[in-house]
């Protein structure tokens, strides 16, 4: 089974400061990770995918996540936090021919950023 | 491209109603829906998953009979919620996939806010 753990329910940043957020995955084979943004009464927006390939995606927004096979995560990161990023982040992963594609999503991490 | 929409955005109903939610791919066949539901300040919970033309795959917990799903074109899936009460109150949020659109990834709709009265 695969399941999805980020860290820290709630991350708080100074306007210009790195954004990290937290992404570890379980999964018995190679898995397909997603980051999606929601923003407050709204459905959700793929941030980035890793699929296969390239370790380093790079999405929209300015924000890039690197999949790290040893340490089963995909943490996102952008340099310089804007206000606009303030929003809800959701993690997930699916698996190459699993069930229609399903995804299992983590808890959520809420951003908030700071002036 | 890959849009979805859903209808209605938002809907109130006396207990006891039945409410239907529609999903549309606008730009793209569908040939899988998922319809999730997400409680405030919670991640989403995958109710069911729907191919077109077959019934509906439900997950562990979820009442088919309460929740009926029907996904009768590539183009749109419905979710009816019967005989609704205070406890389905919740937002729901319906994603499709097809096979000729970046077929490994889910296309979100904007959500449909339900409040039972």
């Amino acid at each position: 089974a695969q399941s999805v753990t980020q860290l820290g329910s709630h991350v708080s940043v100074s306007e210009g400061a790195l954004v990290l957020l937290r992404c570890n995955y379980s999964s018995s084979v190679p898995p397909y990770l997603f980051w999606y943004v929601q923003y407050p009464n709204q459905g959700l927006q793929l941030l980035l995918k890793y699929t296969t390939g390239a370790t380093l995606v790079k999405g929209i927004n300015g924000f890039e996540a690197e999949f790290k096979k040893s340490e089963t995560s995909f943490h996102l990161t952008k340099p310089s936090a804007h206000m606009s990023d303030a929003a809800e982040y959701f993690c997930a992963v699916s698996f190459s021919g699993g069930s229609n594609y399903k995804l299992t999503f983590g808890k959520g991490t809420l951003l908030t950023v700071n002036p | 491209g890959a849009v979805v929409s859903q209808h209605p955005s938002r809907v109130i109903c006396k207990s006891g109603t039945s409410v239907k939610i529609e999903c549309r791919s606008l730009d793209f066949q569908a040939t899988t829906m998922f319809w999730y539901r997400q409680f405030p300040k919670q991640s989403l919970m995958l109710m069911a998953t729907s191919n077109e033309g077959s019934k509906a795959t439900y997950e562990q917990g979820v009442e088919k009979d309460k929740f009926l799903i029907n996904h009768a074109s590539l183009t749109l899936s419905t979710l009816t919620v019967t005989s609704a009460h205070p406890e389905d109150s919740s937002f729901y949020i319906c994603s499709a996939r097809g096979l000729a659109v970046s077929y490994n990834e889910q296309f979100f709709g904007p959500g449909t806010r339900l409040t039972v009265l």
